[in-house]
């Protein structure tokens, strides 16, 4: 079955750091692959998404993912981190199944950011 | 370009009543997607409308349902509210039968059931 893992569901890291947050997907298929982000009482905003081609996508905010596809991965990575990017984020596919499209989303990763 | 908008940005109801939720999608997309992001149950996929029509919809007892409009727009009526039904219900939209078109989501709608 089709399925989204992200094993961390809280991450706190100085302003300033490094910042990866994992991923791990089941699909059979070549997957549709998506990182939100959503701040308190908001909805989701897109930061990058991975369809094909280069598996290193650059996204807004500057954020950039890497997919792996021997690992079923698409780990979301930013190189220093702003007191701003302080929410939660969801990793998803999209998934055709039964002729039907659906996002399967992670449980989420909650960042937090110290000053 | 004005983006998803959904309406009451808050909803209290009581158990047993019945609640109406609104989206209105980007101008130029057909499908409309609602998911409920209930805490600690993170985003479950709900129901899914293209072109009038109900596609897809999620592990959900029938008393969620919803319509999608010839702009459309949706309705997304839950009956017979339960106290677990309170949760943040989002909205998206999409240009494309899904795949190769991200998912657009608007701000949600809050509801309380008491």
């Amino acid at each position: 079955a089709q399925s989204v893992t992200q094993p961390d569901i809280h991450i706190t890291v100085s302003e300033g750091a490094s910042l990866e947050l994992r991923c791990n997907y089941s699909y059979g298929a070549t997957p549709y692959l998506f990182w939100y982000v959503q701040s308190p009482g908001q909805g989701l905003q897109l930061l990058l998404k991975y369809f094909s081609g280069d598996t290193l996508v650059q996204g807004i905010k500057g954020f950039e993912a890497e997919f792996k596809r021997s690992q079923s991965s698409f780990n979301l990575r930013k190189p220093s981190v702003h007191w701003s990017d302080a929410a939660e984020y969801f990793c998803a596919v999209g998934a055709w199944m039964d002729s039907s499209y659906k996002l399967i989303f992670g449980s989420g990763t909650r960042l937090l950011v110290r000053p | 370009e004005a983006g998803v908008t959904q309406s009451p940005t808050h909803l209290i109801k009581t158990r047993g009543q019945q609640a109406t939720l609104r989206c209105s999608p980007i101008s130029g997309h057909t499908s409309v997607y609602w998911y409920q992001q209930a805490l600690g149950l993170g985003l479950q996929f709900l129901l899914w409308y293209d072109e009038g029509e109900e596609r897809n919809r999620g592990n959900f007892p029938p008393r969620f349902s919803g319509r999608q409009f010839p702009n459309y727009s949706s309705e997304l009526n839950v009956n017979a509210l339960e106290l677990e039904d309170s949760a943040l219900y989002l909205c998206a939209s999409s240009s494309h039968r899904g795949g190769l078109n991200e998912q657009f989501f608007g701000p949600g709608t809050r509801l309380t059931v008491l």
